[in-house]
């Protein structure tokens, strides 16, 4: 059965600190996605990456970076929290262009 | 640029009712698009998509959507809903290549007994 795995379901953290958000697909899926969800708002893009190293810019990628060492695992890093970065995040993958799969999801609360 | 509107933020209907959640875009080029279901605390699920050809298009869990260029809509519909289908429905634009999707604010379902 297909998986995408997400590290965490909550998590809280405070203002300032450096945020790791794991994700791991079992499917060996090119392509990977790391989305914001937020009420009103519906899925904002932050990054994506069609090859092990490689990545490119989404909708929102401002205080947000990645990193795709190996094929199956996108890491989503908040160098410095903020507040409004309070959300749920979620983490796709897909042969295609555009996502198929999607993890479950990890709501980030920053204090 | 693409853009996509739901105009429904939330739908009522009752078990075995026929629904249509309404979804419009805008391109000014040729487009892909995509129906998503979100169940409660779960991430998201690709329904149905259109690339080209056939303007029906089915979907999982009995779910079909039709593209009509000239209205630029893409709605999906379902002739009979069950209590399981209660989620948040988002409607998705993207365009040729490699390019980033555009979702909708969704709109969500709530199937009652």
């Amino acid at each position: 059965d297909v998986k995408v795995t997400q590290s965490s379901r909550y998590l809280v953290k405070r203002t300032g600190e450096k945020v790791f958000l794991e994700c791991v697909q079992d499917m060996d899926h090119e392509n990977m996605f790391w989305y914001r969800q937020d009420p009103g708002l519906g899925l904002r893009l932050i990054y994506f990456s069609y090859d092990v190293k490689m990545k490119e810019k989404g909708d929102i990628p401002e205080g947000y970076s990645v990193s795709r060492e190996k094929k199956e695992r996108f890491s989503l890093i908040l160098e410095s929290a903020s507040t409004n970065q309070t959300s749920m995040y979620l983490c796709a993958s897909s042969f295609e262009e555009q996502p198929q799969h999607f993890g479950d999801g990890t709501r980030l609360s920053i204090l | 640029a693409q853009s996509v509107t739901q105009l429904d933020s939330q739908v009522p209907v009752f078990e075995e009712a026929p629904v249509e959640l309404r979804c419009n875009y805008s391109s000014s080029v040729s487009v892909y698009l995509f129906w998503y279901v979100q169940y409660p605390n779960q991430g998201l699920q690709l329904l149905l998509k259109y690339l080209s050809g056939s303007t029906l298009v089915k979907g999982i869990n009995g779910f079909e959507a039709e593209f009509n260029k000239s209205q630029t809509s893409f709605h999906l519909r379902k002739p009979s809903v069950h209590i399981s289908d209660t989620a948040e429905y988002f409607c998705a634009v993207g365009a040729t290549g490699f390019q980033k999707l555009v979702f909708g604010t969704g709109t969500r379902l709530l199937v009652s007994p």
